[in-house]
């Protein structure tokens, strides 16, 4: 089994509709992380948490939002979806008490805003 | 705004060749990381180095680290067509929580 699972591993949505991509882990790691991927433009932080009570806005936070639901789970929304957020999604985790901050991904959400 | 650029963006080489890539950054950091990224699959974490290191190796994968110059480089020797995949640096530095920031990748391409 995948140790950071994404769902779905691919949605089309229309204009307008508010989505949930969810993520969950078992790794047992503190930190969870979003990030979108656009071709070229590499990996963009949407919002991260350090722990259940904390929640932090990334580089690209407008249009998300996001759920600590317990350590091992964290799930991104789209309240109101639009084209421009087509991309490839991203969850991670890292161990804070690990040597660097190395993330572990999952296997993504393809996400096509109509 | 993206920490790392990649150079190049593509590269396409032999099986049994070497394949380098580089990386460049803007600010001071604590450490950078090199991720592979098979086609449209989550990222994997390849090798960290410290900026107080110059050199680490992993198997065929060897990284330098050049802190005056802001630069690195990632070298597979020997490559093979299962090195086929996207290529990314990310840096540590120049945020609040030290977050990582990604460049946009090398795309490699090993040809049988």
């Amino acid at each position: 089994d995948a140790d950071v699972t994404q769902t779905p591993r691919n949605r089309i949505t229309k204009t307008g509709k508010r989505i949930m991509l969810e993520c969950s882990q078992t790794k047992g790691h503190d930190r969870m992380y979003w990030y979108r991927q656009d071709p070229g433009l590499g990996l963009r932080l949407i919002y991260y948490s350090f722990d259940v009570k904390d929640i932090n806005k990334g580089e690209i936070s407008d249009g998300y939002s996001v759920s600590r639901q317990a350590q091992a789970k964290f799930s991104l929304s789209l309240e109101s979806a639009i084209p421009n957020q087509t991309a490839l999604y991203f969850c991670a985790t890292s161990d804070s008490r690990g040597p660097g901050e190395k993330l572990f991904f999952g296997s993504g959400t393809q996400l096509s805003v109509l | 705004s993206q920490q790392g650029e990649e150079d190049p963006q593509a590269l396409s080489i032999q099986e049994g060749e070497n394949a380098t890539m580089n990386c460049s950054y803007k600010t001071s950091i604590n450490n950078l990381q090199w991720y592979r990224q098979n086609s449209g699959r989550g990222l994997v974490h390849l090798i960290l180095i410290r900026s107080n290191e110059r050199e680490k190796h992993s198997g065929r994968l060897r990284v330098t680290l050049d802190t005056s110059k802001k630069s690195s480089s990632l070298l597979i020797t020997a490559s093979r067509a299962a090195d086929t995949a996207s290529y990314f640096c990310a840096t540590d530095g120049n945020n609040a929580g030290n977050m990582l920031t990604f460049g946009g990748g090398t795309r490699l391409m090993v040809k049988p």
